[in-house]
């Protein structure tokens, strides 16, 4: 398996307040992504980072933002949550900007906002 | 905008044979990815094409006609621990991946 983790794995927030997730891996892959999955829409891009400091949007990108310090963490932030925001969050690694390596996912993180 | 479109549920017999299509119209193509993903799990990579034609691995095979937009996923000899949903993802320029909404299949003894 690759050496992907995210924390934490389940949270319980309210509304209004600021959430953090973070991923870590241990592949040293260049490419990390930040995707929700929602029933009915399949698995959809927030954000993902080409390298460290570089980062770019996806699909459903507002109300998130992401920072990406070391090459090892790729964090997602929540500014300010909203029940719209209740999913499992899902990170994903992939080595090579040919397609040729596949992405590898992290267990997901259930985010529930009350 | 992106479009990637599978059946969202599909029923199958043990020892049989299944075959999951997905149709996409996406503005790049740099490949498509078949996933699987068990109830409350991540999704785990199954295949890969970039090329028009067959891709086999074990009991899975994938397809891809690029010129239809048109890619499918065939698994023989079912076994029970197949029942999953199936992803169907193409990959864009720039890294980033589409995914459709996953196909849900049911195999029963």
């Amino acid at each position: 398996d690759a050496g992907i983790t995210q924390s934490p794995r389940h949270k319980v927030t309210e509304t209004g307040t600021p959430v953090t997730l973070r991923c870590h891996q241990t592949e040293n892959h260049r490419y990390m992504y930040w995707y929700r999955q929602d029933p009915g829409h399949g698995l959809r891009l927030i954000h993902y980072s080409y390298g460290v400091k570089d980062t770019d949007k996806g699909e459903v990108s507002d109300g998130y933002s992401v920072s990406r310090s070391k090459t090892e963490d790729f964090l997602l932030t929540l500014e300010s949550a909203t029940s719209s925001q209740t999913s499992v969050y899902f990170c994903a690694i992939s080595s090579s900007g040919s397609g040729q390596e596949t992405q590898y996912f992290g267990p997901g993180t259930r985010l529930l906002v009350l | 905008g992106q479009n990637i479109d599978q059946p969202t549920e599909m029923t199958a017999t043990e020892g049989a044979i299944v075959q999951i299509n997905c149709t996409y119209q996406t503005s790049g193509f740099n490949g498509l990815f078949w996933y699987q993903q068990h109830a409350g799990e991540a999704p785990t990579f199954l295949s890969y094409n970039v090329l028009d034609g067959l891709e086999e691995k074990g009991r899975f095979s994938s397809f891809l006609s690029r010129s239809k937009g048109y890619s499918y996923l065939l698994l023989k000899e079912l076994q029970m621990k197949d029942s999953a949903s199936y992803l169907c993802a193409v990959l864009l320029y720039g890294q980033n991946f589409v995914f459709g909404p996953g196909t849900r299949l049911s195999v029963l003894p």
